[in-house]
């Protein structure tokens, strides 16, 4: 199999705070990572492309500098919101390709649900 | 840009009735489309993946078709089943085949 975890599931933080989410593939190398967010009753959107070893790439109207993303390993993504506000608070899911070629097939993480007070 | 729509929003049936949900999307340049389930608060499940070159899959009861040509595809849920409640998305690749673009999801909810 191909199982992608996640931590923390849930997350409540203060607004102004750092959050740091972490996505891993237990039984694979994942070349490249991607992160997606989903509010309630809609879409999942993709926020970012990170490959191992490079920067990510991120979607249009996503801020990088609030949204840092680091894949220092095959194995492990990390999504850090940095500066919390409540309309960050959503349903932040990680993906996993073991290839970096297209069309490859993403196995999904469980989520981290965010709520910023 | 490519947009996916999934019709209906939501959805009530008894056990045991047949269902089909739709997804349509604009752009019909797509090398494959896949259906997830995804339970409240939970991750996604992969439940079928179309190649563009097929037509339909099937596992178990469940059946995906796709029409490339007029950007559409079903999903067809036989004999429904209260496990079966839950959202169902449907996706396709973005131009560059590096992410998925997903609908907004038809939520099922079967009654025993």
């Amino acid at each position: 199999g191909a199982v992608v975890s996640q931590h923390p599931s849930w997350v409540i933080c203060k607004s102004g705070t750092s959050v740091k989410i972490e996505c891993r593939s237990l039984d694979f190398q994942a070349t490249t990572m991607f992160w997606y967010r989903q509010f309630p009753k809609q879409s999942l959107m993709l926020m970012a492309t990170s490959n191992e070893g490079s920067k990510a790439t991120y979607e249009q109207g996503v801020e990088k500098d609030k949204f840092l993303i680091n894949h220092a390993s095959l194995t492990l993504s990390t999504l850090t919101v940095t500066s919390a506000h409540p309309e960050d608070s959503s349903f932040y899911i990680c993906s996993a390709t073991k290839n970096r070629l297209s069309q490859e097939t993403q196995y999904f993480g469980p989520g981290t649900r965010l709520l910023v007070l | 840009k490519q947009e996916v729509t999934q019709i209906p929003a939501a959805l009530s049936v008894p056990e045991g009735e047949n269902l089909v949900l739709n997804c349509s999307f604009t752009d019909s340049a797509i090398y494959n489309l896949q259906w997830f389930r995804q339970d409240p608060g939970k991750g996604l499940t992969s439940l079928l993946l179309i190649q563009s070159s097929q037509r339909e899959q099937t596992s178990g009861r469940l059946n995906a078709s796709l029409d490339k040509s007029s950007g559409r595809s079903t999903l067809y849920i036989a004999a429904s089943q209260p496990g079966d409640s839950a959202t169902y998305l449907c996706a396709v690749p973005n131009q560059a085949g590096t992410a998925l673009i997903f609908g907004k999801g038809t939520t099922l909810s079967v009654s025993s």
